[in-house]
């Protein structure tokens, strides 16, 4: 089974600023990574997701994340926000082999303030 | 555009009354998932159909049901709602099961019980 930790609920920044959101995982096995974002009152959307090769994976809106086997991350980052950015978003990780389903983090909320 | 529609977007049901939430896809993919998020937690899988094959996961309770008339419809039936289950339903839909099939989201219902 895989897991996901997503340690900060919360992340204040002020637009413009750079930021991280960080997420780590565990699995016994290799695993495809994901970071979705979720609008309020919205379903989930694709930002990137890590299947193989370059470990630095570029998404939509400008966010990019590094997959880090050693240290098993695979953190999300942004070098400016914008206030639309402000959203909830998720980390989440599947078994690249074999039948495996979604497993989500608890999610970080992205409060970007002018 | 290909699109996954949810409907009703917000759902009020009483105590008890059974619930029917619908998902309609225009992808035409084979994968159709129902997840139940409450607030502030991550989306919790409860099954879904690989076209015609139904996948329960073991602590979906029995209140919950669904069906899948056909590729492009789906639908999650709670027989008997609790207070518990107020929450927002996201339906999922993937082109195949496999890990690297990227899972396109519709906007949620969110469900209500008084």
């Amino acid at each position: 089974a895989q897991s996901v930790t997503q340690l900060d609920s919360q992340v204040p920044v002020f637009e413009e600023a750079p930021v991280e959101l960080r997420c780590n995982y565990s699995s016994s096995v290799s695993v495809y990574l994901f970071w979705y974002v979720q609008y309020p009152n919205q379903g989930l959307q694709l930002l990137l997701k890590y299947l193989s090769g370059s470990t630095l994976v570029k998404g939509i809106n400008g966010f990019e994340a590094e997959f880090n086997k050693s240290q098993t991350s695979f953190h999300l980052r942004k070098p400016s926000v914008h206030i639309s950015d402000t959203a909830e978003y998720f980390c989440a990780v599947i078994m690249n082999s074999g039948y495996s389903t979604l497993t989500f983090g608890k999610g970080t909320m992205l409060l970007v303030s002018p | 555009d290909a699109m996954v529609i949810q409907n009703p977007r917000y759902q009020v049901t009483q105590f008890g009354k059974p619930v029917t939430l619908s998902c309609s896809q225009t992808l035409n993919h084979n994968v159709m998932y129902w997840y139940q998020q409450k607030s502030s937690q991550a989306p919790k899988l409860l099954f879904h159909y690989y076209d015609k094959d139904f996948n329960n996961e073991a602590d979906t309770p029995d209140n919950f049901q669904s069906r899948r008339p056909n590729t492009s419809f789906c639908f999650l039936d709670i027989r008997s709602p609790g207070l518990g289950d107020a929450a927002m339903y996201l339906c999922a839909t993937s082109r195949d099961q496999g890990g690297t099939d990227t899972q396109y989201f519709g906007p949620g219902t969110r469900l209500t019980v008084l």
